[in-house]
């Protein structure tokens, strides 16, 4: 079956300290996306990535990093520049003829 | 930033009776897309409408789209409980390929 996978489902992170959540496709869509929710709020863009090894900032890239050096992968790094990294972080992908397809996310709290 | 609005906030009504959410949005746009989001988890696409479309149908979901008023809803006809969710939308600009969300409407069907 095709999709994408977000891994780990909880991820807790100390202070001053970078943590790298996963995400892969299997559908061969050439864009990929991560989004991040707080609580009550909507979807608020980081990252994309249209082609490999190109990307571009979104509305809330401050503190993130990405690295797209393969068509199924693209890695978000919440890193310690990021003063509040506690929420839900949801990757997507697309194609230009599909609707976008969202992972299951990864819930991130800072300890 | 945010383009979208859904509105109401917040919607609860007993099973079998129909529900409507709204979306507002502020500049021009490609298509639109709903989505559903059970508790802590990925989003699911609804259903897509195009910018040239004015109505939609897909089983017991009916979306329409006024561009004049940069305005989409999402009727649920003889609603379920399984259908409790927050419903998101999102508008994908005519300039580019990411797609922007709003804060998202949660529905409460009571059995």
């Amino acid at each position: 079956d095709g999709g994408i996978t977000q891994s780990p489902k909880y991820l807790f992170r100390k202070e001053g300290q970078n943590v790298t959540l996963s995400c892969e496709q299997n559908l061969n869509h050439d864009a990929m996306y991560w989004y991040r929710q707080d609580p009550g709020q909507g979807l608020r863009l980081i990252y994309y990535s249209q082609i490999v090894n190109d990307f571009q900032k979104g509305d809330i890239a401050e503190g993130y990093s990405v690295s797209r050096e393969k068509k199924e992968s693209f890695p978000l790094t919440v890193t310690s520049a990021q003063k509040n990294p506690t929420a839900f972080y949801l990757c997507a992908s697309t194609s230009p003829t599909a609707a976008f397809s969202f992972g299951s996310g990864t819930r991130l709290t800072v300890v | 930033s945010q383009q979208g609005e859904e509105d109401p906030q917040a919607l609860s009504i007993q099973e079998g009776e129909n529900a409507t959410m709204n979306c507002s949005y502020k500049t021009s746009i490609n298509n639109l897309q709903w989505y559903r989001q059970n508790s802590g988890r990925g989003l699911v696409h609804l259903i897509l409408i195009r910018s040239n479309e004015r109505e939609k149908h897909s089983g017991r979901l009916r979306v329409t789209l006024d561009t004049s008023k940069k305005s989409s809803s999402l009727l649920i006809t003889a609603s379920r409980a399984a259908d409790t969710a927050s419903y998101f939308c999102a508008t994908d600009a005519e300039y580019g390929n990411k797609l922007v969300f709003g804060a998202g409407t949660i529905l409460r069907v009571k059995s």
